[in-house]
């Protein structure tokens, strides 16, 4: 069964931290994905990755980056962690190309809070 | 503007009612359709794919892509309590990956 886990369901953190957001995939796919979801706004696209030595950014990525070291794991990095930055976050991987590649499989999200 | 607009709702129907939900959006690039359902607490689920412009169906669900009109459409027959959950549409220019979400439609049936 298909599964995408991310680190922590609840996370709380004060300004000006830096903090990591962790998700790992089991199924070995190619394509990893880092979305934040706001009421109103729907989700959208931080950074992304198609392979282990490719990442590319999304539509919002600034005060964000990303890790890849290995294909199973993308990993969130706030730098210094704002206010504005308090959302639900949601990993995501898909299979890559040349396969059934466009559904994304989701984890179950990261609530966090900034203070 | 985003590029992929969706009223937030929440629509609520009664149990056994068609719920019709869509989508408009503005990119002509735009080439792959997905409706996807997130239920309460849970990451977004892939509930229909289209490619281009047509209908789909999958059991109580179909699925329209209108290009000409940049209108998506979701459609559920016979609802049940259990599809209570929120549709959020979405659209890319490529099969793999980077997709544009709408804001999500919350759809509430009442028994």
């Amino acid at each position: 069964d298909v599964k995408v886990t991310q680190s922590s369901r609840y996370l709380v953190k004060r300004t000006g931290e830096k903090v990591f957001l962790e998700c790992v995939q089991d199924m070995d796919h190619e394509n990893m994905f880092w979305y934040r979801q706001d009421p109103g706004l729907g989700l959208r696209l931080i950074y992304f990755s198609y392979d282990v030595k490719m990442k590319e950014k999304g539509d919002i990525p600034e005060g964000y980056s990303v890790s890849r070291e290995k294909k199973e794991r993308f990993s969130l990095i706030l730098e210094s962690a704002s206010t504005s930055q308090t959302s639900m976050y949601l990993c995501a991987s898909s299979l890559g190309v040349g396969g059934s590649d466009y559904e994304q499989y989701f984890g179950p999200g990261t609530r966090l809070t900034v203070t | 503007q985003k590029e992929v607009e969706q009223d937030p709702g929440p629509l609520s129907v009664p149990e056994g009612a068609i719920v019709s939900l869509n989508c408009t959006y503005s990119n002509s690039a735009f080439q792959y359709f997905m409706w996807y359902r997130q239920y309460s607490r849970k990451g977004p689920e892939l509930l229909m794919y289209t490619y281009s412009s047509g209908n789909k169906e999958d059991g109580r669900f179909t699925a329209q892509v209108d290009k000409s009109s940049k209108y998506i459409s979701l459609f559920i027959r016979d609802s049940q309590p259990s599809d209570s959950a929120t549709y959020l549409c979405a659209t890319s220019t490529d099969s793999w990956g980077k997709l544009q979400f709408g804001a999500g439609t919350q759809v509430v049936v009442t028994p």
